[in-house]
């Protein structure tokens, strides 16, 4: 199957500074990528779609001068936690729908710790 | 709005045994998909399901879709230790937009 990279696989910070964490399709060509968050033992929440080239679509309730997300080419997408606080800390994952195949390929995953 | 409801959310079983987990979604779908999640890991695809009356088999694990039920199960049979984790079951909403909502996810635990 397709291949996902998230990095860092986790990231320890300190309140107040930003952390970006990256999305990479490595054998394949992704125009849209999705990111997720998920608290311990909870489901997955959709906080917004990263379209290459434009700006990306924010779920209802999901801050996007919080969240930045960059999609600059069709093999990276970029989230951005800025001015990070303890309620921030997550686990978040991207994905990508490969055009033309019918399923979604996720990420590592990324432990964010605010400490 | 598209709701996905998993049950049961935690399960119990003994290895050996036989079981099936619910997913029922309010809303038609496009495409419904099962994934697997380890402690502090991220998700590995298990199923696609894009069809009515779509059955896929791998291993221990069978998935089968009733679009018109709007309900999909995920049949363990004879489980095995290894098949403890947590399992998602997440659906994409008709119309192409390739978002998936998941549903809360069905904690599995097989015992020796």
């Amino acid at each position: 199957g397709a291949v996902v990279s998230q990095h860092p696989s986790w990231v320890i910070c300190k309140s107040g500074t930003s952390v970006k964490i990256e999305c990479r399709s490595l054998d394949f060509q992704a125009t849209t990528m999705f990111w997720y968050r998920q608290f311990p033992k909870k489901s997955l929440m959709l906080m917004a779609t990263s379209n290459e080239g434009s700006k990306a679509t924010y779920e209802q309730g999901v801050e996007k001068d919080k969240f930045l997300i960059n999609h600059a080419s069709l093999t990276l997408s970029t989230l951005t936690v800025t001015s990070a606080h303890p309620e921030d800390s997550s686990f978040y994952i991207c994905s990508a729908l490969v055009v033309g195949w019918a399923e979604a390929f996720f990420g590592q995953g990324t432990r964010l710790t605010v400490v | 709005e598209l709701k996905v409801e998993q049950n049961p959310l935690f399960l119990s079983m003994q290895e050996g045994k036989n079981y099936t987990i619910y997913c029922n979604y309010s809303t038609t779908s496009d495409r419904l998909y099962w994934y697997r999640q380890d402690p502090g890991k991220s998700l590995e695809s298990l199923f696609v399901l894009l069809s009515n009356g779509a059955v896929k088999q791998e291993g221990r694990l069978m998935a089968s879709l009733d679009t018109k039920a709007r309900l999909s199960t995920l049949h363990i049979t004879a489980a095995v230790h290894d098949l403890s984790a947590t399992y998602f079951c997440a659906v994409e909403p008709q119309g192409g937009s390739e978002k998936l909502v998941f549903g809360k996810g069905t904690k599995l635990t097989v015992n020796p």
